[in-house]
């Protein structure tokens, strides 16, 4: 079955970096994107980004331009997401998702992982 | 692509029709997901494609419309569908949005 299996739960210090990994199984990971959501504590998801399966091409939200790098390892099936320059408000929880397709179209985020909760605390 | 979802909250009993609505600032076709959060777990999703039910999803939900305008209903509120319900645009893949989420709670 698919499934998306992230990395653990970390806690940093302000103007570090923090590395989450996505480890997928159960499909064609060279086949498909995946995109990268943030979820505040109380707040709605947010779309930090994108890498695609065409060329491994990449897309950034304005707001995280600069700060965030996304990569795909198809040898290990795994996507990463690095987000730089942390400050407090980057606490969240950090979720990665298939795109799901119907042909050629991306229609949804069909599969999540569990999420990644990232504490950026001094 | 702005998504605004309403209400932001409402309050209803075990067997109600309820109805959710989100509106996007310029049409995105029929790019447009839904989907379930519970608290401490990720987003499920229901519907894509606007209507389309996503497998394993039970048939008492259903979505509708295009263009700008956006449905989601629950035909009869069941005690394990409180939670909370967001919309997502697919339109301008891949920059997604989400809608600002609606909490459905036991009245």
């Amino acid at each position: 079955q698919v499934q998306l299996v992230q990395s653990g739960a970390e806690v940093t210090k302000p103007g570090a970096s923090v590395t989450v990994s996505c480890k997928a199984s159960g499909f064609s990971f060279s086949n498909y994107g995946v995109t990268w959501v943030r979820q505040a504590p109380g707040q709605g998801p947010e779309w930090m980004g994108g890498i695609s399966s065409y060329k491994d091409t990449t897309t950034y939200a304005q707001r995280f331009q600069g700060r965030v790098s996304l990569t795909k390892d198809t040898s290990s099936n795994t996507a990463y997401m690095e987000l730089r320059g942390l400050r407090p408000d980057d606490t969240a929880v950090y979720y990665c998702a298939r795109d799901g397709r119907m042909g050629v179209m991306v229609t949804a985020n069909d599969y999540w992982g569990q999420g990644t909760l990232v504490t950026v605390s001094s | 692509i702005q998504l605004t979802q309403s209400p932001s909250s409402l309050s209803a009993s075990v067997g109600d029709r309820v109805t959710i609505t989100c509106r996007a600032s310029q049409g995105i076709n029929n790019y447009l997901a839904w989907y379930q959060q519970k608290p401490g777990k990720a987003p499920k999703l229901l519907i894509f494609a606007a209507s389309t039910l996503q497998s394993g999803v039970p048939s008492r939900f259903s979505g509708s419309g295009s263009g700008t305008d956006f449905t989601l209903t629950i035909s009869s509120l069941q005690p394990e569908d409180f939670a909370t319900y967001f919309c997502q645009q697919l339109n301008s893949y891949p920059r997604l949005t989400f809608g600002g989420g609606t909490k459905v709670e036991i009245k």
